[in-house]
């Protein structure tokens, strides 16, 4: 057990809809990450959170965004679902701002599937 | 840019034997930090290791052992008496610089371990 939480396990919607994924880093973690895998693109990184702001950002679409709250959990929005954002859902979080500095630790993902 | 090479897609072996995942990387940095994660059938991503690229001491936990070689910008797995429960996707991956925020994976390598 990596201590980072992700809701819902399973998700399956329609095309046109929007769906939020959820994440609770470890305890003390201050850096959140986004992580999308398929089958095609393999693991991209999407966005990154430090402490309730925006670092960074990789290939994330227009139609999705996130966000991190005082609490520190996580939450990654998708809208307008295609079937081509069918893939597995990854938050991962660390202490540090940087991805180096420590290690990173993977929640357990979250399956979407566009039907 | 940054780029994670594992050109070993699928490797099968019989229980006990050693095997080795290669990974290659590139980046222009002289800072930067590798890390290994498996992923078993149930989805999740398990942190194996992190290096950074001022540490070329080769490190075991248990059966595990990692050869990095700066020299050919590689840093091996060796998994020693490979046990069926080590089948799984091997991923490895970079993160550039000192305040580098993402972390790039290579394409993974899936061991079969049978018995």
């Amino acid at each position: 057990d990596s201590g980072v939480t992700q809701t819902p396990k399973h998700l399956i919607t329609a095309t046109g809809q929007r769906v939020t994924l959820r994440c609770s880093p470890r305890s003390g973690d201050l850096s959140v990450y986004w992580y999308q895998q398929s089958l095609d693109q393999g693991l991209q990184f999407l966005i990154q959170y430090y402490n309730g702001e925006e670092r960074a950002k990789g290939n994330i679409l227009e139609r999705f965004s996130a966000q991190q709250f005082p609490d520190l959990h996580s939450e990654l929005n998708l809208s307008s679902l295609e079937l081509g954002d069918s893939a597995l859902y990854f938050c991962a979080s660390s202490v540090a701002s940087w991805a180096g500095r420590n290690a990173i630790y993977f929640g357990e993902g979250s399956w979407l599937t566009v039907v | 840019a940054q780029k994670v090479t594992q050109a070993q897609t699928e490797i099968s072996v019989v229980e006990k034997e050693d095997v080795t995942l290669d990974c290659v990387y590139e980046t222009r940095d002289t800072t930067y930090y590798l890390f290994w994660y498996k992923q078993p059938p149930s989805g999740e991503l398990v942190f194996l290791i992190r290096r950074n690229s001022f540490d070329e001491q080769n490190e075991i936990s248990g059966r595990y052992s990692w050869n990095f070689q700066k020299s050919t910008s590689s840093f091996n797995f060796t998994i020693t008496a490979s046990q069926v429960v080590d089948s799984a996707v091997y991923f490895c991956a970079l993160s550039e610089g000192e305040r580098g925020n993402k972390l790039v994976f290579g394409a993974g390598t899936i061991l079969r371990v049978k018995s």
